[in-house]
C-alpha cells in the first residue's frame, strides 16, 4: 500500500467510449502526476499538477483530458481513444515539485478495442 | 531532452551472482533517482543521488553517481529471487521526469 489509490485497476473500452481514471493520494502531497507505461518504452510523463494547477502538459493528445479538483484527487478523462493508447496508466504523487520522489499507484491497465 | 539510456535491457543471473545496471546520458544530470518495479507491480522509489561521485548503499544494493554526473549504476551483490523486477533510473529537470528504458532482472534459483 503506497498511499496512492487508482481506480479502476482494469478497463476495456471501445474507441467511441468516454471513461475516466481516478487517482487519490492519502499522503498529504502537493504534486500529482500521470504517466503512461507501454511495453518496451520508457515511462512517459503526461501531466503534472501542483496545488491543483497544471504545470506540465507534455504534448499529450487532446483525447486525454486531466482534471485536478483538489490536491488529493486527480482524474484522467478519456474519449475517442485509439488502440495504440492501450497501456498501463500510472498516477504518482510527490511531497512538492521540488521534493519530487514519486509515490506511484498500482495503475490502471487500459485496453482500447 | 534529457534522455537517459539504460543497459542492459535484460539480464538473467543465477541466484547468488552479482548484477549491475547502467544509466548513461550525453548531458550532465542534476540528479538520478532509481526505482524498482516488480512484475505486475508499480515503480517503487529506491534512492536519489545528487552529488558528483556519490555512492550510497542499501544492504546488498550499491548506487553510484559518476564524477561527471553523466552516468549512474546500480549493483546488487549476491542476487536473491526477491530481487526480480525491472530497475529504472530517472532524471529530473524542473518539473520533468525522464525515465530510462529499464533493466529487467531475472534470477534463476
Amino acid at each position: 500500500e503506497t498511499g496512492v489509490t487508482q481506480t479502476p485497476r482494469h478497463l476495456v473500452m471501445g474507441m467511441t467510449n468516454k471513461k475516466s481514471l481516478k487517482c487519490e493520494q492519502h499522503l498529504g502531497h502537493n504534486a500529482m502526476y500521470w504517466y503512461k507505461q507501454s511495453a518496451k518504452k520508457p515511462l512517459e510523463l503526461m501531466f503534472v499538477y501542483s496545488l491543483e494547477e497544471r504545470v506540465e502538459n507534455n504534448s499529450v493528445p487532446s483525447r486525454f483530458s486531466p482534471e485536478c479538483p483538489n490536491s488529493s484527487h486527480l482524474f484522467l478523462h478519456l474519449h475517442t481513444l485509439q488502440p495504440e493508447d492501450s497501456a498501463l496508466y500510472l498516477c504518482a504523487s510527490s511531497q512538492a515539485l521540488a521534493k519530487n520522489i514519486q509515490y506511484f499507484g498500482a495503475g490502471t491497465r487500459l485496453s482500447v478495442l | 531532452g534529457q534522455q537517459v539510456m539504460q543497459i542492459p535491457q535484460y539480464q538473467h543471473v543465477q541466484e547468488g551472482e552479482d548484477f549491475t545496471t547502467y544509466c548513461n546520458s550525453s548531458t550532465t544530470l542534476s540528479n538520478i533517482q532509481w526505482y524498482k518495479q516488480r512484475p505486475g507491480g508499480h515503480p517503487v522509489f529506491l534512492i536519489q543521488l545528487v552529488k558528483s561521485g556519490e555512492v550510497k548503499k542499501q544492504k546488498r544494493l550499491t548506487f553510484q553517481f559518476g564524477e561527471a554526473k553523466k552516468n549512474s549504476s546500480l549493483h546488487i551483490t549476491a542476487t536473491q529471487t526477491t530481487d526480480v523486477g525491472t530497475y529504472f533510473c530517472a532524471n529530473t529537470r524542473g518539473n520533468q521526469f525522464y525515465f530510462g528504458t529499464g533493466t529487467s532482472l531475472t534470477v534463476i534459483p
